[in-house]
């Protein structure tokens, strides 16, 4: 079964900072996609990013940085020089590419979540 | 306007009485999902659906029931809510495979449903 572990349930940094949000995941496919999905507190899902198996280059958009390691199942998130803008829930999901009968329903498996609060 | 919608966006509901929440989108994706949103589990996978006609348990779907006789259309019944399906509820679809964001979902505004 897949599995997306994210250790940190609460971080609270200081507006300027860099933070890591730390992803580690479990999976048997050798195709598969991850996902980062920001939760405002408003509420809705935010697509950040998607990352599929076989491309393990690391991505920065604007202040938004990913790290995708294979040999260690993880792919983590930085923020640099955090802004209160960034407060939010921020989750990683897997998806799978092909159920036990053979077809994809794209499903994903979400981590428990993280909490990032950032003072000003 | 195009998208995801969901209804009720909130709802009080009383042990034993039966609610629906509905979810209706205007892409004609094929694929289609309900996750339930709850304190230290993150989102967890209710029932899914491929098509019209065509669904399938997910990892919580005890007290559930889904239908999708349209394609745009994916209603989530409780049979008979219980405390412990108060929780925050979300929606979301997905295009067919073979298209460029493969497995992306889009997201519904989620309906936050309290059983007293």
């Amino acid at each position: 079964a897949q599995k997306v572990t994210q250790a940190q349930t609460e971080i609270s940094v200081v507006e300027k900072e860099d933070v890591t949000l730390d992803c580690v995941y479990e999976t048997r496919d050798t195709t598969y996609y991850l996902f980062w999905y920001k939760q405002p507190p408003s509420g809705e899902l935010v697509f950040l990013i998607r990352r599929n198996s076989f491309d393990e280059q690391n991505e920065i958009s604007g202040r938004y940085s990913w790290n995708f390691q294979k040999s260690t199942s993880s792919f983590n998130f930085t923020i640099t020089a955090s802004q209160v803008v960034d407060s939010a829930v921020y989750f990683c999901a897997l998806s799978e590419t092909m159920d036990a009968g053979g077809t994809s329903y794209g499903k994903l498996t979400f981590g428990q979540g993280t909490i990032l609060t950032v003072h000003p | 306007d195009a998208g995801i919608t969901q209804s009720p966006r909130y709802k009080i509901t009383e042990t034993g009485r039966q609610v629906t929440l509905m979810c209706h989108q205007t892409w004609s994706h094929s694929y289609m999902f309900w996750y339930r949103q709850d304190l230290g589990h993150g989102l967890r996978l209710i029932y899914y659906s491929a098509a019209a006609d065509i669904t399938d348990k997910g990892e919580v779907p005890d007290g559930y029931v889904v239908s999708r006789s349209k394609t745009e259309n994916f209603p989530l019944t409780l049979e008979s809510a219980t405390r412990s399906q108060t929780s925050v509820y979300f929606c979301a679809s997905r295009k067919l495979a073979g298209d460029p964001w493969y497995n992306e979902q889009f997201f519904g505004p989620g309906t936050r449903l309290t059983v007293l």
